[in-house]
């Protein structure tokens, strides 16, 4: 059974101080790894998708990168409105319906 | 464009009572999915259509959950006799064909009372 986990669940910075969040996951055959952003009262927001061990993507102060085992998803000098629910979640390449299998997420708060 | 639309945003409903969610994924996107995020809990797949082709309904709960797409477009998601653990946003995405990655809508959020 495919198995996603994030950690930490909830993380408070202070605003520019840099860090990282965990997904580790647990599949029969990776076909992506997604970042979504959610914040409350709203849908999940794309953020990045990656494929191969080795991958890194970047968009403003967030950074993703892909090991065989586990994603990274690395704040740099984050702001207050970075301030979200990161959720990341895996699609394999058995059956037919590509859906998303999601981990329980991690809640950053950043303080001004 | 148009992003992923849902409605109603919120329906509240009486234990028992059936209730149908609304679906509009962006034009051109020919996969359309549900998944149920309720409290506490990360996001659960529903249901999947892609196109023509007969949907997977592999994550459905029971037998009272169901779904239909007419024209390739517009999706429900019908709940019959509403129990209290049926009580979570409900949440629809779409993806283009071609792509892996899922846009999702605002979500319904539905209370059984």
């Amino acid at each position: 059974e495919d198995q996603v986990t994030q950690s930490p669940e909830a993380l408070r910075l202070q605003e520019g101080e840099s860090s990282s969040l965990n997904c580790s996951y647990t599949v029969s055959g990776l076909r992506g790894l997604f970042w979504y952003r959610q914040d409350p009262g709203k849908g999940p927001e794309f953020l990045f998708t990656l494929y191969s061990a080795g991958e890194e993507k970047e968009k403003e102060r967030l950074k993703a990168t892909l090991t065989k085992k586990e994603s990274f998803l690395h704040i740099t000098a984050p702001k207050p409105e970075d301030s979200a629910t990161y959720l990341c979640a895996v699609q394999t390449v058995s059956g037919s319906a590509r859906q998303l299998t999601f981990g329980s997420g991690t809640q950053l708060t950043v303080l001004p | 464009g148009a992003g992923v639309s849902q409605s109603p945003s919120n329906k509240v409903t009486e234990k028992g009572k059936d209730v149908e969610l609304r679906c509009d994924p962006i034009s051109g996107h020919t996969a359309l999915y549900w998944y149920r995020q309720s409290l506490g809990q990360g996001l659960e797949f529903l249901i999947y259509f892609q196109g023509n082709s007969a949907p997977d309904k592999s994550g459905l709960p029971s037998d009272r959950f169901s779904a239909e797409r007419t024209g390739g477009s517009v999706s429900t998601l019908t709940i019959q006799r509403t129990q209290q653990e049926d009580s979570a946003v409900y949440l629809c995405a779409s993806s283009h064909p071609g792509f892996n990655e899922q846009f999702f809508g605002p979500g319904t959020r539905l209370t059984v009372l």
